[in-house]
């Protein structure tokens, strides 16, 4: 059984295009994540999202917006899509304890995006 | 501002002993994590740490000193498939995940 999963793992999509990723997890986990994976092979942690609280790191773009309709799907659009967008972006998801501290995170296998 | 040091590649022998080295420098600190990414795939988790000390998994272990910044990753007996890249994550004092750039390891017969 699958995890954490995403849809598409390939998307190639031209510049200016709107897109989105879409990503489910079966773990019942309180927390979903997602990452943006350069070139380089750094993760950026783009959002972080608890059915109580969205925290956005500051250095993303407007252009991108988490969608969670349940607690299981966190969703990741892209709008007016760039160049630089191209990367692989990562799902993750996490539990939260009694202490109010995220155990270790579970990772979808990644969505390769390439704009052209 | 916060940074996370690790070495970018290292070259071991397979069925040798390798240590990753990671030093941090964050905004308070909450417990460091390790992951191993193979090439094309997703992180996975190999080991937490949030008290001094040596925490060992089978053939992994993982070392944290907090007065000192600095947490390394024990491989022993590698073997071909350990080679991946490894990465050090610490959670910051506003519980964020703040990643190091991953070392690549790689394994030679």
């Amino acid at each position: 059984d699958t995890a954490v999963s995403q849809t598409p793992k390939y998307l190639v999509t031209q510049m200016g295009n709107d897109k989105s990723i879409k990503c489910e997890q079966n773990l019942g986990h309180d927390t979903m994540y997602w990452y943006k994976q350069d070139s380089k092979k750094f993760l950026k942690i783009m959002f972080s999202y608890n059915n109580k609280e969205l925290i956005i790191n500051e250095t993303v773009p407007n252009r991108f917006s988490p969608k969670s309709p349940d607690k299981a799907h966190l969703n990741l659009h892209i709008n007016s899509l760039e160049l630089g967008d191209s990367a692989v972006y990562f799902c993750a998801s996490s539990q939260v304890g009694e202490s109010g501290l995220s155990y270790e995170q579970y990772f979808g296998p990644g969505t390769r995006l390439t704009v052209t | 501002g916060q940074n996370i040091d690790q070495p970018t590649e290292m070259t071991a022998t397979e069925g040798a002993i390798v240590q990753i080295n990671c030093t941090y420098q964050t905004s308070g600190f909450n417990g460091l994590f390790w992951y191993q990414q193979h090439a094309g795939e997703a992180p996975t988790f190999l080991s937490y740490n949030v008290l001094d000390g040596l925490e060992e998994k089978g053939r992994f272990s993982s070392f944290l000193s907090r007065s000192k910044g600095y947490s390394y990753l024990l491989l022993k007996e590698l073997q071909m498939k350990d080679s991946a890249s490894y990465l050090c994550a610490v959670r910051d004092s506003n519980y964020q995940l703040i990643w190091g750039a991953g070392t690549k390891l790689i394994i030679k017969p």
